[in-house]
């Protein structure tokens, strides 16, 4: 079924740790974009691609960093996990943005 | 720059009630707007868009470019409408969404 995949759902790591949130879909979309949600709050763009080999920088400031080397795959890092990386992180795809985003069902990370 | 602002958090309504969420933007441009709904324990999800000019489960919405609003109303409400809801804009040809900080929004049976 085409659709959106993050792994994993919940993840609890410690400080420093170099941590990989992954995202694929399979609707063969082009735009593919992570948002970071803290609870209660409005989602922040934090990154987002338009194609392979194609990664800019959202509006809100993020110590992560992503990658686009398949169309359907787009994995956010983590170098060194902090506490305050303790988040929900959402990736969504499009085709079009008129048509909307799918989003996936989440990451919810928590650094200890 | 775009923001959306959705000044309610909370908003209790009674079923068979009107509903409706608010929601005012700020763009220069020609604006795309959307709004998104999230039920307890599923993802985000797209619940109608502008341009379109649907109606999605009793759900309308208007832009009104005079007021900046797109507010998002429902004759009546359902018990099954209790969920997070959020306004959303895009710039014409710019593809980021810009989201409000939502409403939760609940149905008293």
């Amino acid at each position: 079924e085409a659709d959106i995949y993050q792994t994993p759902r919940y993840l609890v790591i410690g400080t420093g740790k170099k941590i990989t949130l992954e995202c694929s879909q399979t609707m063969g979309h082009d735009k593919m974009y992570w948002y970071q949600q803290d609870p209660g709050m409005e989602l922040h763009l934090i990154h987002y691609s338009y194609g392979v080999n194609s990664t800019e920088k959202g509006d809100l400031s993020s110590e992560s960093t992503v990658s686009r080397i398949r169309t359907e795959h787009f994995p956010l890092t983590l170098e060194s996990a902090r506490p305050s990386h303790t988040s929900q992180y959402l990736c969504a795809s499009s085709a079009q943005n008129s048509y909307g985003y799918t989003f996936g069902s989440g990451t919810r990370l928590t650094v200890v | 720059a775009q923001r959306v602002t959705q000044p309610e958090k909370l908003l209790s309504v009674f079923k068979g009630a009107p509903v409706e969420l608010k929601c005012n933007y700020s763009y220069s441009g020609s604006p795309e707007l959307f709004w998104y709904v999230q039920y307890s324990r599923q993802r985000l999800q797209l619940l109608l868009r502008h341009i379109s000019r649907e109606s999605i489960k009793g759900f309308t919405a208007d832009l009104n470019k005079g007021e900046t609003s797109f507010h998002l109303k429902k004759p009546f409400a359902q018990e099954e409408d209790s969920a997070m809801y959020y306004c959303a804009l895009s710039g014409f040809g710019n593809e980021k969404l810009t989201f409000g900080t939502g409403t939760r929004l609940t149905i008293i049976p």
